[in-house]
């Protein structure tokens, strides 16, 4: 059974930070990885989504890289703001096509 | 963009009582899904529909059952609430399988079991 974590839980940073989160998964047979925002009391916001053959995307000061051997992700976020403050969770899409398994979160803030 | 809409967004219930949560999107999308989020647990898939008039088992569907109604909505009934499934349900959909692309999420359904 796949399972996802995501390490740490939860991050404080100062404003203007470079920042690493990161995302390892136990089954490394993925068809893609997504990573998402998700603000307080609301949905999920898709950030970023690399296919299994890819081995990062970038969105702005958004980028995600994928190692598939070694069941690792890491989202980067370059001078982080304020507005940055969210939980982050990523998602792998494993070989039985529609089913998601999501990790745990990493709780992050932002402080001015 | 209306995207992914969800109603109701907060509703408690007394055990034993049933509700239909709906969900609709305006993507024109083929795929949708339920999921529910729970503190330590994170979201787990209850049920999907990869196309319009089929629906599958996610990883929790006991309890639950499901509707696709047409293309645009996906309803969520629960014939005899518990405890239990006090949760923050979502509703997400996808042009196609969660396999070739982003999920869409709505913004989520409080449900409170008393």
């Amino acid at each position: 059974k796949q399972e996802v974590t995501q390490i740490p839980a939860a991050l404080s940073v100062p404003e203007g930070e470079n920042l690493v989160l990161n995302c390892s998964f136990t089954d490394s047979a993925i068809y893609n990885l997504q990573w998402f925002r998700q603000d307080p009391g609301k949905g999920l916001t898709s950030l970023l989504l690399i296919q299994s053959s890819q081995r990062e995307q970038t969105s702005g000061r958004l980028n995600a890289s994928l190692d598939k051997s070694s069941g690792r992700s890491t989202l980067y976020i370059a001078a982080s703001q304020p507005g940055d403050s969210a939980t982050y969770l990523c998602a792998v899409v494993n070989n039985a096509g529609n089913m998601l398994t999501f990790g745990g979160g990493t709780r992050l803030m932002v402080k001015p | 963009n209306a995207g992914v809409t969800q109603t109701p967004k907060f509703q408690v219930l007394k055990t034993g009582q049933s509700m239909t949560l709906q969900c609709a999107q305006d993507m024109n999308h083929n795929s949708m899904y339920w999921y529910r989020q729970d503190p330590g647990m994170g979201l787990r898939l209850i049920y999907y529909s990869a196309s319009e008039g089929t629906t599958d088992k996610g990883e929790v569907p006991n309890g639950y059952n499901v509707s696709r109604l047409n293309k645009r909505e996906f309803s969520l009934r629960l014939e005899s609430a518990a405890p239990s499934q006090t949760s923050v349900y979502f509703c997400a959909s996808s042009e196609d399988g969660a396999d070739t692309g982003e999920l869409f999420f709505g913004e989520g359904s409080r449900l409170t079991v008393l």
